[in-house]
């Protein structure tokens, strides 16, 4: 699976979007990514996966270049409740199920 | 709540003992694998089961073992435990083998090494 490249931290105001990019640059066409969060102290919690299309769902959106080297995880308005460690994985196709490749995360704090 | 649940929350052990740890995977799941989260890094993968069968490993020696049950519920085993071994370990289940399915994760088992 391909490696990811974060920023280490992020500050966010609550009630503003919140985007947190992710390079990927030598992903392959069979390559998933994937985000998960980690609030402290709780197990990762999934939030969206996309292959070559933005994806929307309940809790955030996804956004891939069209030559899929880097993504951004956009939450539209953060809460001080999204404050914890977000990690951009990329899966890829074949990954036999519950395998996932975590790098060091990005640590979004959203501050009042 | 994921429906995983994880025991114990907190353990401590000694250099050298063995530990069990236990997961309850999410009705219906028939895939579980097992994370080592150290301080301020994020979980590295230990391993997977599929229908009671271990289905891929990371870099962890053999002392690091694991069971499936015929209800898809899992135990983690560490024998001759090392200081390094001081953790938060995490189960996840997930639906079937392959990719595309989230995995639902426990909130974990922290293991204390002295």
């Amino acid at each position: 699976d391909a490696k990811t490249t974060q920023p280490p931290s992020m500050d966010c105001a609550e009630g503003r979007a919140a985007n947190l990019p992710c390079n990927h640059s030598t992903i392959s066409g069979n390559e998933y990514v994937y985000w998960y969060r980690q609030i402290h102290s709780q197990g990762p919690q999934y939030i969206i996966h996309g292959l070559k299309n933005n994806e929307t769902n309940e809790m955030a959106s996804l956004i891939i270049t069209e030559d899929r080297k880097s993504s951004t995880l956009i939450l539209p308005h953060a809460t001080l409740r999204d404050t914890a460690v977000y990690y951009c994985i990329v899966r890829s196709l074949y990954n036999q199920g519950g395998k996932l490749i975590f790098g060091q995360g990005t640590e979004l704090s959203v501050k009042p | 709540e994921t429906g995983v649940t994880q025991s114990p929350t907190h353990l401590i052990k000694t250099r050298g003992q063995q530990v069990t740890l236990r997961c309850s995977s999410q009705s219906g799941h028939n895939t579980v694998s097992w994370y080592q989260q150290a301080l301020g890094q994020g979980p590295q993968f230990i391993f997977q089961y599929y229908r009671e069968e271990e289905n891929g490993r990371g870099n962890f020696p053999p002392r690091f073992s694991g069971l499936q049950f015929p209800n898809y519920s899992s135990e983690l085993n560490v024998n001759a435990l090392e200081l390094d071994d001081s953790a938060l370990y995490l189960c996840a289940s997930s639906l079937e083998r392959g990719a595309g399915g989230e995995l639902f994760f426990g909130e974990g088992s922290r293991l204390t090494v002295l």
